[in-house]
C-alpha cells in the first residue's frame, strides 16, 4: 500500500539555525507533495507544495526539494524562530486520495 | 470570507451514545475531507465527499462510522456507539475542485472527541 514516512519523529534546533525535515514516500503516483504545519490545538495550515514535474520550490524562509529517485521530500526552514515550533506534516496527493505522514515535532530552542 | 467551520469545537460523549460533527466548507469549496488524528499521531485520512455523493471512505471504519454532505447544510460525521478509542482530533477540509495544489485545500480548527 501506499505509505509516506518520516525520518525522526522529533527535532531540536537553536533559534537562528536552519532546520531540514525529511520524508519519504512509498509510492511515485502523486501530483503534489505538500508540507503543512500544525501548531498544538490548531489544524494543518499549508506552508508550501511542489509538483511531482519539480525538484526544487522555494517560499518565503523555506524551501522544498523533491528527489524522486530515492523517493525523499524535504523540507529546509532557513533561520528558525520560535513561531516555526510545530509538527510538521508532509501530504501527497493523487487525483482524489490525500496521505499524511506522522509528523515530525520541530521544537525551537531560544 | 469565513474559512471551513467545524463545531462543536469540543465534544464530551458518554460510552454507547452518539457523536455528530459538523463541518460547514469555505464559500464556493464543494469537495470535503474528513480526517482523525489520535493523540500524538499525524491525521488519518477517513472519508472524502463531495455534493451528495461519497467519493473515497476507505479510510471510514466499517461500522458505526457514517458520513454525509446534503446538498444544503453542513457535512456531517457520525458516530454511533461511541467507544474510549474514538477520542481524538477530528478534522475537516474543503477544496473548490478536486484534489491539485496544497493550496487548494483549508482546513477547520477540528473537534476534540472526548469519550468517558
Amino acid at each position: 500500500g501506499e505509505s509516506v514516512g518520516l525520518h525522526l519523529p522529533t527535532l531540536s534546533v537553536q533559534e537562528g539555525d536552519n532546520s531540514i525535515i525529511n520524508c519519504a514516500y512509498s509510492n511515485s503516483a502523486s501530483d503534489y507533495f505538500i508540507w503543512y504545519k500544525q501548531e498544538s490545538g490548531k489544524g494543518p495550515q499549508f506552508i508550501i507544495d511542489i509538483r511531482s514535474n519539480m525538484d526544487k520550490r522555494q517560499g518565503q524562509r523555506v524551501t522544498v526539494l523533491l528527489n524522486k529517485t530515492v523517493k525523499h521530500l524535504s523540507l529546509q526552514i532557513a533561520a528558525t524562530q520560535p513561531g516555526d515550533s510545530a509538527v510538521y506534516f508532509c501530504f501527497k496527493t493523487s487525483y482524489d486520495k490525500v496521505i499524511f505522514g506522522p509528523g515530525t515535532s520541530l521544537s525551537v530552542i531560544p | 470570507n469565513a474559512g471551513v467551520m467545524q463545531n462543536p469545537r469540543h465534544l464530551v460523549r458518554r460510552r454507547g451514545q452518539e457523536a455528530r460533527l459538523r463541518c460547514s466548507p469555505m464559500k464556493g469549496h464543494s469537495h470535503v475531507y474528513w480526517y482523525r488524528q489520535l493523540p500524538e499521531e499525524g491525521l488519518k485520512f477517513m472519508v472524502y465527499l463531495q455534493k451528495e455523493n461519497i467519493i473515497d471512505e476507505s479510510g471510514m471504519p466499517k461500522e458505526r462510522f457514517s458520513a454525509e454532505f446534503p446538498k444544503e447544510g453542513p457535512s456531517i460525521l457520525r458516530i454511533q456507539q461511541v467507544v474510549r478509542g474514538d477520542s481524538a482530533a477530528y478534522f475537516c477540509a474543503s477544496s473548490p475542485y478536486v484534489v491539485t495544489g496544497g493550496d487548494g485545500y483549508t482546513f477547520g480548527s477540528g473537534t476534540r472527541l472526548t469519550i468517558v
